[in-house]
Order: C-alpha cells, then structure tokens, then sequence
C-alpha cells in the first residue's frame, strides 16, 4: 500500500459527460501528479501540482482540468467525454517538486461508453 | 525529443534464471533513472532509482540496474527469477535539470516466469 488514494476504483458513463476523479497523496507529500494509461498510449504524464500550484504539463487535453486543494488532495476533472477517454488514470505524489521517485495510487477505470 | 525505449514487449524466463528487461533512453544532460513494476489491477510500484554514483543500483525484491551511460542504457536484472516476479515493468527518466519532476515512461516490459 503506497498511501495514496484514489476514488472512485471504477468510472462508467456516457459520451459528452463530465467526471471527477479524486486523489489524496500521502501524508506529508506535496507534489501531486496525474497520468492517463491506456492500451495504445501507454503511460503518459498529465499533470503535476505542487503545494496548490500547477508546476508541470504533459499531453494535457484541453477538456481536462486539474486542482490541488488546500488540504492537499487533488481533482482530475474530465469533461465532454470521448470513447477514447476510456483509460487508467493514476495518480502519484511525491514529497517534494523535485523529489525522485513518485508514489502511485491504485488508479481509478474510467469506461465510457 | 527526450524518450525511453524498451524494446521487448514481453520477456520470458523459466524460474530460477537469471532475468534482464531492457531499456535504453535518450535525453540531454544526466539523467535520473528509475524502474517501476506493475502487478495486475493495481498502481505502479517503485523499484529502484539511479542519480548518481556507482553504476550497480540495487533495489526492492532482489532487482538491480546497470546504468551505462556509453550505451545510454538501464537494464534491469535479477540473478533469480521467481513466478511472482510475473508483471509489467516500466523504465523512465528524469532529465535533470528539470525544474518540475516530470517523468517520462517507457512503454512497458511484460514479464513472465514459468514455473
């Protein structure tokens, strides 16, 4: 157990709806980061946050958005929902903006049918 | 472009052989090296990382890496295979310098031990 959570464990909805997807990062960690894993694409790097402000982009879609609350946690928020969303998504901490290795959740399925 | 190569979708080793699953990188500067393992349903694990020093970096469950930066490469081995050493393995690197710590992941090792 890595100490990261994440909810929902699995995800089914429509086309052209909006999720959330939530995680909290270990006690004490302060970066937050969120990847998409899919069959075709691999695991490829969203986002990342540290301390409530976004410090790092990847293959971000323009639908997606992310925050990191106060109290540290973290939303995916995913909107007009394409069948090819259907993934994975993780999410990781990690102690500090530069820390090396990342912690990951178990990860929430999202299906979207 | 930064990348991370393995170039075996799938390893199989009978259990009790020694085990290699490859992977070669390509970025500017030092890099900071990583292996992580994934078991069925479940998030990605930390194994082992390489910053800096001895090229042998020992890890979680009896892994090792060899980093060797003339070959670009961060094969991850291990003298003795087990079967619940069955899983999806991904290198990735950190170009250094960065600012943030994004990490860029290979596409993934499936390995496989008979029994």
């Amino acid at each position: 157990d890595s100490g990261v959570t994440q909810t929902p464990k699995h995800l089914i909805t429509a086309t052209g709806q909006r999720v959330t997807l939530r995680c909290s990062p270990r006690s004490g960690d302060l970066s937050v980061y969120w990847y998409q894993q899919s069959l075709d694409q691999g695991l490829q790097f969203l986002i990342q946050y540290y301390n409530g402000e976004e410090r790092a982009k990847g293959n971000i879609l323009e639908r997606f958005s992310a925050q990191q609350f106060p109290d540290l946690h973290s939303e995916l928020n995913l909107s007009s929902l394409e069948l090819g969303d259907s993934a994975l998504y993780f999410c990781a901490s990690s102690p500090g903006t530069r820390s090396y290795e990342q912690y990951f959740g178990p990860g929430t399925r999202l299906t979207v049918t | 472009a930064q990348s991370v190569a393995q170039p075996e979708d799938q390893v199989n080793v009978a259990e009790g052989n020694p085990l290699t699953v490859k992977c070669t990188y390509s970025v500017s500067g030092n890099p900071y090296l990583f292996w992580y393992v994934q078991y069925p349903n479940r998030g990605l694990q930390f194994l082992l990382k390489y910053i800096t020093g001895d090229n042998l970096v020992k890890g979680s469950y009896g892994f090792e890496a060899e980093f060797n930066k003339s070959q670009t490469s961060f094969h991850l081995k291990k003298p003795s295979a087990l079967v619940s050493d069955s899983a999806l393995y991904f290198c990735a690197v950190r170009p250094s310098g960065s600012s943030a710590s994004k990490i860029i992941f290979g596409s993934g090792t499936r390995l496989s031990i008979r029994p």
